[in-house]
């Protein structure tokens, strides 16, 4: 079975400051992959970064950033320069070995970001 | 890039009516496509898996008589909602997967939901 743990129900940041969204997961398969969604209130998952589990470098995506931590089983989402757009609901996601495809999700992280 | 299409994007229904949800894929072939439900300020909670030409695969729970999956061609899965009740509002959501694994891992594509109220 897998878990995905977000353990951040809401965060308030302020504008163009960095902000880190954690992510913890639990898996059996040796084979994974992790994901950031992010959904606005219109309510559309938003593909965000995706980190392999035998990528051995950190995923990067304009002012996303993942930071995969493989032996603690973390896979935080780094916003750099936050904006007022980032606002929303951000989720983590975890897809199994090939036969296993399906996401699993987290609970999510509402980010506020101040002005 | 590629485009999952959800209709309708809300719908109010009557208790006791039905309600049929489209998920398309726009510009590929999808082998498999997922539905999930998502309650206000929750996660999303996958419904069923959905395999062209085959019956769908349910997750525990979820009713399939109530909830029907049909994955009838590479472009297209409907979702019925049957018989419905208020209980059942909520926002369900497909996604789509490309046969072929992306090495950035968007091989599944979402639709843009579907709020569902019945009254």
């Amino acid at each position: 079975a897998q878990k995905i743990t977000q353990t951040q129900p809401g965060m308030f940041v302020q504008e163009k400051e960095a902000v880190t969204l954690d992510c913890t997961y639990d898996t059996s398969d040796q084979s994974y992959g992790l994901f950031w969604y992010k959904q606005p209130s219109s309510g559309e998952m938003i593909f965000l970064i995706y980190q392999g589990s035998y990528d051995e470098q950190n995923a990067t995506e304009g002012r996303y950033s993942l930071n995969f931590q493989k032996a603690r089983k973390s896979a935080n989402l780094v916003i750099s320069a936050s904006q007022l757009g980032d606002s929303a609901m951000y989720f983590c996601a975890m897809r199994g070995n090939f036969g296993n495809e399906k996401l699993t999700f987290g609970t999510g992280t509402r980010l506020t970001i101040i002005p | 890039g590629a485009v999952v299409s959800q209709h309708p994007s809300r719908v109010i229904c009557k208790s006791g009516t039905s309600v049929k949800i489209e998920c398309r894929s726009l510009d590929f072939q999808a082998t498999t496509m997922f539905w999930y439900r998502q309650f206000p300020k929750q996660s999303l909670m996958l419904m069923a898996t959905s395999n062209e030409g085959s019956k769908a695969t349910y997750e525990q729970g979820v009713e399939k008589d109530k909830f029907l999956i049909n994955h009838a061609s590479l472009t297209l899965s409907t979702l019925t909602v049957t018989s419905a009740h208020p209980e059942d509002s909520s926002f369900y959501i497909c996604s789509a997967r490309s046969p072929k694994l992306r090495r950035d891992g968007t091989e599944a594509f979402f639709g843009q939901g579907t709020r569902l109220t019945v009254v």
